[in-house]
């Protein structure tokens, strides 16, 4: 089946510092990926949804220059968290769709998540 | 976008078919059904999607209703690791609800 891989899986950092999420769509060619958020006990929360070579559709309330997507080739899209602070910490999800083929329409693929915490 | 509305818990005693339901009244006649679940501390596992048809594959059973107002996700023979939030989600929406909590119970 499709396989999405996140990395790194957990990071813990400083305050103020910049962190790198990256989202790779390994068996299959992601012309679309979404990027979510997750705070304990609560649903997944969509951040905002990037097709290959073009920008990111943010969702409401979320910073785009906080956020920084990157989804600049057909299998890797990067979430950058600039200047992270302790609100900021949370378990960061990404998935990845495939082009449409067939009558049937593609489901996305979720990578297995990274928890960020910020000191 | 439309949206969906699915019981907050449920129960299944192991060996036995747990039925999900979940309701999209306002769904497009565009929209697919997905069904995703997530397990403790992990990212969501797709399950499976349907237009209008009923789908069947190695993991669940989908129907959907005539109207495709609503419909349900079928686990035939729940194990326990099946216990986790299952997601039922209209595209190109790709916002989750809050999911049901499913337990199955040995």
């Amino acid at each position: 089946g499709a396989v999405v891989s996140q990395h790194p899986s957990r990071v813990i950092c400083k305050s103020g510092t910049s962190v790198k999420i990256e989202c790779r769509s390994l068996d299959f060619q992601a012309t679309t990926m979404f990027w979510y958020r997750q705070f304990p006990k609560q649903s997944l929360m969509l951040m905002a949804t990037s097709n290959e070579g073009s920008k990111a559709t943010y969702e409401q309330g979320v910073e785009k220059d906080k956020f920084l997507i990157n989804h600049a080739s057909l299998t890797l899209s990067t979430l950058t968290v600039t200047s992270a602070h302790p609100e900021d910490s949370s378990f960061y999800i990404c998935s990845a769709r495939g082009r449409a083929g067939g009558a049937k329409a593609q489901p996305q693929h979720f990578g297995d998540g990274t928890r960020l915490s910020i000191l | 976008d439309a949206k969906t509305t699915q019981p907050t818990s449920m129960d299944c005693a192991e060996g036995r078919a747990a039925n999900l339901p979940c309701n999209h009244s306002t769904i497009s006649g565009n929209e697919y059904v997905y069904w995703y679940r997530q397990i403790h501390s992990q990212g969501p596992q797709y399950i499976i999607h349907g237009l209008k048809n009923n789908e069947t594959n190695e993991m669940a059973s989908l129907i959907i209703t005539e109207d495709r107002k609503s419909s349900t996700l079928i686990l035939p023979h729940a194990t326990l690791r099946d216990t986790a939030v299952y997601y039922c989600i209209v595209r190109p929406n790709m916002r989750f609800g809050a999911g049901t909590r499913l337990t199955v119970k040995p």
